[in-house]
C-alpha cells in the first residue's frame, strides 16, 4: 500500500536561514510526489511535483525538492526562510501510470518561521 | 487565473439530514476528486471521478456517499444521512490528466451537530 511519513510534526526555522521539510514515501510502482502548502482557513496550494527527470525539482516561491530513489525521500527545502512561509506543509504521492489515481497524504508539518 | 471553487463555505447541518457539497472545478479538467480533513488530522481521499463514473473510492466513501456530474460543470457530494464523524473539511479537487497535479478548492466546513 502506498504512504507517505512526515517525521516532524512542526520545524522551527529562524528567518534567512535554509529550511528543510522531511518526507519519506512508499509506493509499489514509479512514484509521482508532490508537495502543498496550507494557510490556516485555506485549501491546499500546490508547491511542486516531481514526475521524472531531474532529481532536483523547483517550484514556487523559491522552494525545491529533491528526489532521492534509494532513500525514498522528497524533502523539500529553501535556502532562505521568509516569516510569510510559516503555514502547514504536505508530502503527497499518488503512483504513476494510472489515471484519476487518489493522492496520499503525509499528517502535515507545521513550519514556523520566526523574525 | 482559473480555480476549483467550492460553495457552500461552511455547512451546518443536524445529524441525520443529507447535504450537498458543490464545486465547479476548472473548465478544461477531466478528472475530479473529493477529499476530506477532519480538524487537525491528515487530507484523506475519498473518491476520484473520471468519464461520468466513479473510477477509484476509499474504505471511507461508503453507501452514504454519492458523486454526480449533473451538468457538466457542477461536480457534487452528497452524504444522504449526516454522522457526527462526518464533521469535517470537504475539500474538491481536479487536473487535466495523470501527469498533472491536482489543484484544490478552498473547502466547505462541514459540521454536524
Amino acid at each position: 500500500a502506498q504512504s507517505v511519513a512526515q517525521p516532524e510534526d512542526q520545524v522551527n526555522v529562524a528567518e534567512g536561514n535554509p529550511l528543510t521539510v522531511k518526507c519519506t514515501y512508499s509506493v509499489s510502482g514509479n512514484p509521482y510526489l508532490f508537495w502543498y502548502v496550507q494557510y490556516p482557513n485555506r485549501g491546499l496550494q500546490f508547491l511542486l511535483k516531481y514526475i521524472t527527470g531531474d532529481n532536483l525539482v523547483k517550484g514556487s516561491y523559491g522552494f525545491e525538492a529533491e528526489f532521492n530513489k534509494s532513500q525514498t525521500s522528497f524533502h523539500l527545502k529553501k535556502p532562505s526562510a521568509l516569516v510569510s512561509d510559516s503555514a502547514l506543509y504536505f508530502c503527497a504521492v499518488r503512483e504513476g501510470n494510472q489515471a484519476g489515481t487518489a493522492l496520499i497524504f503525509g499528517k502535515g508539518t507545521t513550519l514556523s518561521v520566526s523574525s | 487565473e482559473p480555480e476549483v471553487t467550492q460553495t457552500p463555505s461552511h455547512q451546518v447541518t443536524q445529524m441525520g439530514q443529507e447535504v450537498i457539497l458543490r464545486c465547479v472545478p476548472i473548465s478544461n479538467h477531466l478528472y475530479f476528486y473529493w477529499y476530506r480533513q477532519i480538524l487537525g488530522q491528515k487530507v484523506e481521499f475519498l473518491v476520484s471521478f473520471y468519464n461520468n463514473e466513479i473510477s477509484e473510492k476509499s474504505e471511507i466513501f461508503d453507501d452514504q456517499f454519492s458523486v454526480e456530474r449533473p451538468d457538466g460543470s457542477n461536480f457534487t457530494l452528497k452524504i444522504r444521512s449526516t454522522k457526527l464523524e462526518d464533521s469535517a473539511m470537504y475539500f474538491c479537487a481536479s487536473n487535466r490528466g495523470q501527469y498533472n497535479e491536482q489543484f484544490f478548492g478552498p473547502g466547505t466546513r462541514l459540521t454536524v451537530l
